[in-house]
């Protein structure tokens, strides 16, 4: 069975400094691997994701992730962050085969100090 | 394009009501999804469509959820009767393909008192 684990349900950071937001994920099978963020009342919406190929994704809002097998892990990180990023930020997986269904992490809720 | 579209967006009802939402996906989506988001936690799915049919519904209460999708478009999510701990954020959304990206709706804030 699939899972994810995201390593802190708060985190902090400075305006300017470096967001990491740390995600790992158990699969079976070649997973495809995603980054959502969730403004207040608002929906999901889609940061970046990795089905194949390029293990480093770019996403938009300045986000990547790599994608690294021996670890398990799809890091988020975003080298300055800036206030707008405050918002709470969810990790995927999903398998890359079957119904493709999405298993979400508990999330991470960011917090930009100015 | 449109995005998903759900409503109502808020919704306070007492236990042992029932309640409905509804959904209208993003045009020609063929997948549609109902998740539930528990506060603190992550989406759950509950249901997925492809097109009319059901994909799985492996994590639908269905002794008190049900879910239908007339005509491959809009659907429909019932909770009847609606009990404490289904207070939660109820989420559509909709893909091209089972395989694609899943486009999300601003989702519905269901309390129960």
């Amino acid at each position: 069975a699939q899972s994810v684990t995201q390593l802190g349900s708060h985190v902090s950071v400075s305006e300017g400094a470096l967001v990491l937001l740390r995600c790992n994920y158990s699969s079976s099978v070649p997973p495809y691997l995603f980054w959502y963020v969730q403004y207040p009342n608002q929906g999901l919406q889609l940061l970046l994701k990795y089905t194949t190929g390029a293990t480093l994704v770019k996403g938009i809002n300045g986000f990547e992730a790599e994608f690294k097998k021996s670890e398990t892990s799809f890091h988020l990180t975003k080298p300055s962050a800036h206030m707008s990023d405050a918002a709470e930020y969810f990790c995927a997986v999903s398998e890359s085969s079957g119904t493709y269904k999405y298993i979400f992490g508990t999330g991470t809720r960011l917090k930009v100090l100015a | 394009e449109a995005g998903v579209a759900q409503s109502p967006r808020y919704k306070i009802i007492e236990k042992r009501q029932s309640v409905a939402f509804w959904c209208n996906p993003i045009s020609g989506h063929a997948t549609l999804y109902w998740y539930q988001q528990i506060l603190g936690q992550g989406p759950k799915l509950l249901i997925q469509f492809q097109n009319n049919g059901v994909v799985d519904d492996s994590q639908l209460p269905k002794d008190r959820f049900s879910a239908e999708r007339l005509k491959g478009v809009d659907s429909t999510l019932k909770i009847q009767p609606a009990k404490l701990e289904d207070s939660a954020v109820y989420l559509c959304a909709s893909s091209s393909g089972v395989y694609n990206e899943q486009f999300f709706g601003p989702g519905t804030r269901l309390t129960v008192l």
